[in-house]
């Protein structure tokens, strides 16, 4: 069964500081992966999606993931983090069998960003 | 282009009585899904529509949940009757279609309070 598993609750950086978000997927076959950002009273917004080809994957806002499929990870990074980015963030996983797409998301990661 | 509308936005009812939640989908959109997503969790699937057709309710608590999308455009989703643990906020996503690469756009979500 596939699953999610995102580690850090809360994190906390300093605006322009550089970012990491961790997440961890499980998966039988090749896996369809994505972030998405959700504001608060916001619906969630899709940042970046990587289903084949290039591991490092660009997305929306400067941010960037990288596929690691010997981690079965695959982490969120931004170089300068914005205060605007404050923010909770998924990661989920795509079930792409017979051409559904049913998402599974991990528990999310709150970003404060601190001035 | 208008996003994927809800309605309403927050609700707060008694436990018992029945709530009806409402979404309109992207124009063009022929797949619908609703969401439940907890306190500080991620959202899960509750139901998943190919145009008029639920596709995927496997998750639908169906003795007290229901959904319908007759013309298959925009969708209902009910509860009857609530209980305490039914609070949560009600997320709906469209697509195009139900392929893995295409992107769902989520709406802002209705919060529920039960009582």
């Amino acid at each position: 069964a596939q699953s999610v598993t995102q580690p850090d609750i809360h994190i906390t950086v300093s605006e322009g500081a550089s970012l990491e978000l961790r997440c961890n997927y499980s998966y039988g076959a090749t896996p369809y992966l994505f972030w998405y950002v959700q504001s608060p009273g916001q619906g969630l917004q899709l940042l970046l999606k990587y289903f084949s080809g290039d591991t490092l994957v660009q997305g929306i806002k400067g941010f960037e993931a990288e596929f690691k499929r010997s981690q079965s990870s695959f982490n969120l990074r931004k170089p300068s983090v914005h205060w605007s980015d404050a923010a909770e963030y998924f990661c989920a996983v795509g079930a792409g069998q017979t051409g559904a797409n049913n998402l599974f998301f991990g528990t999310g990661t709150r970003l404060t960003v601190i001035p | 282009e208008a996003g994927v509308v809800q309605s309403p936005r927050y609700k707060i009812i008694e436990k018992k009585q029945p709530v009806a939640f409402w979404c309109n989908p992207i124009s063009g959109h022929n797949t619908l899904y609703w969401y439940l997503q907890n306190l500080g969790q991620g959202p899960e699937l509750l139901i998943r529509y190919e145009n008029e057709e639920a596709v995927d309710d496997s998750q639908l608590p169906k003795d007290r949940f229901s959904a319908e999308r007759l013309k298959g455009v925009d969708s209902t989703l009910k509860i009857q009757p609530a209980e305490l643990g039914d609070s949560a906020v009600y997320l709906c996503a469209s697509s195009v279609a139900g392929a893995p690469s295409d992107e769902q756009f989520f709406g802002p979500g209705t919060r529920l309070t039960v009582l």
